[in-house]
């Protein structure tokens, strides 16, 4: 079984709807993350959470929201999606870092999703 | 200005070749740096770390130039199974920042 699953894997919905995707992890991993990867752009930072009770905004929050209900599940939601929020979205996951060092992050399958 | 940029190639070399490419990044507080691979459409996947030394992982060699603030990877006797999007990763208090990725297609 993926260490990282996203659900659903792919979307289509209309401008307007509400969207939730979500993320599950097995790994144990404290620190999650929301991205986006739009072509020619790489993959940019929506949101992230050190641990259950830590949420912060990446570098494009706006137009999502996310919520940490447990160490292994983060959720990701567009209150009203838009068409220029067509994306592939990836959650990814890392372990706890001792000061200057880093943990590589482990990412989920994706989620495509189509607003239309 | 992005924070990593790479040459998004398409490279397209002969199985047997060596083919190298390079990123910049604009930070210079990053505080370690890394090549990830991405499959067509799929997850990325962390290909090696980079350090100041330059480092090798088979046929893989990864340079770290913090004067000019660039890293570079090297692939030697380039394998079909090399074919993919290496992307150039930064990371700054353990958030990372990515580049767009440099396509490699290998042929037989």
């Amino acid at each position: 079984d993926a260490d990282v699953t996203q659900t659903p894997r792919n979307r289509i919905t209309k401008t307007g709807k509400r969207i939730m995707l979500e993320c599950s992890q097995t790994k144990g991993h404290d620190r999650m993350y929301w991205y986006r990867q739009d072509p020619g752009l790489g993959l940019r930072l929506i949101y992230y959470s050190f641990d259950v009770k830590d949420i912060n905004k990446g570098e494009i929050s706006d137009g999502y929201s996310v919520s940490r209900q447990a160490q292994a599940k983060f959720s990701l939601s567009l209150e009203s999606a838009i068409p220029n929020q067509t994306a592939l979205y990836f959650c990814a996951t890392s372990d706890t870092g001792t000061s200057g060092t880093y943990n590589e992050q482990f990412f989920g399958p994706g989620t495509r999703l189509t607003v239309l | 200005r992005k924070e990593v940029e790479q040459d998004p190639g398409p490279f397209n070399v002969p199985e047997g070749a060596t083919v190298a490419f390079n990123c910049t990044y604009s930070n210079s507080a990053s505080q370690s740096f890394f090549w990830y691979r991405q499959d067509c459409r799929k997850e990325p996947k962390l290909l090696m770390s980079v350090y100041s030394s330059g480092n090798e992982d088979g046929r893989f060699t990864a340079q770290l130039n913090r004067a000019s603030q660039y890293i570079s990877l090297l692939i030697r006797d380039s394998k079909l199974s090399d074919s993919a999007t290496y992307l150039c990763v930064v990371n700054v208090d353990y958030k990372l920042s990515f580049g767009a990725g440099t396509t490699v297609t290998v042929r037989a």
